[in-house]
């Protein structure tokens, strides 16, 4: 397996003001993470894919200028959301796969989440 | 993307087998079947994966139909912890060039006492 961190576990926040939520790999470099979001009683949903040096690739419907993806090295991504809203309240998780290699499967190893809650 | 079937919720006794079936009757030729479990409040936690042949890791079974148009996830003596909502997910392998994991909506499993 592999060891994935967020920061912060939970964070409470009033409407208006921005949230950083961090992604660490701990034991491995991570040439692609991906952020998804979940809310109560439904399945993780897919925001982006965020590529070490490079731009992140933002699913449909995913406001690219209210969820900033910062991807600046291998072991560290950052999902900012910007203006927060109540309907932004969710738990936020991340993944990590492995550097990519020829027989590579490309597991992905998902981070314990950051439950965010916009008053 | 392969879309997948699970039955929305099992029960199993514990210390039993835990039988999870998952129809994936899309997939295609290079796409790998992965078995991931989501505890309350906590991120999914791999559990295994394979493409054409029955996997055994120190945690599950994965045996794969030989269509490949389903699979079935066996815990061989499920406990209390164990309770989760698993989920089962086609992913293209290394050279299709597919990254993305598309969860659907998962089988919550309760082990009960």
């Amino acid at each position: 397996g592999a060891v994935v961190s967020q920061h912060p576990s939970r964070v409470i926040c009033k409407s208006g003001t921005s949230v950083k939520i961090e992604c660490r790999s701990l034991d491995f470099q991570a040439t692609t993470m991906f952020w998804y979001r979940q809310f109560p009683k439904q399945s993780l949903m897919l925001m982006a894919t965020s590529n070490e040096g490079s731009k992140a690739t933002y699913e449909q419907g995913v406001e690219k200028d209210k969820f900033l993806i910062n991807h600046a090295s291998l072991t560290l991504s950052t999902l900012t959301v910007t203006s927060a809203h109540p309907e932004d309240s969710s738990f936020y998780i991340c993944s990590v796969t492995r550097s990519r290699g020829p027989t590579s499967t490309d597991t992905q190893y998902f981070g314990p989440g950051t439950r965010l809650t916009v008053l | 993307d392969a879309k997948t079937t699970q039955p929305p919720s099992m029960d199993c006794a514990e210390g039993r087998a835990a039988n999870l079936p998952c129809n994936h009757s899309t997939i295609s030729g290079n796409e790998y079947v992965y078995w991931y479990r989501q505890i309350h409040s906590q991120g999914p936690q791999y559990i295994i994966h394979g493409l054409k042949n029955n996997e055994t890791n120190e945690m599950a079974s994965l045996i794969i139909t030989e269509d490949r148009k389903s699979s079935t996830l066996i815990l061989p003596h499920a406990t209390l912890r164990d309770t989760a909502v698993y989920y089962c997910i086609p992913r293209g392998g290394a050279t299709s060039g597919t990254y993305k994991y598309i969860f659907g909506t998962g089988t919550r499993l309760k082990v009960l006492a």
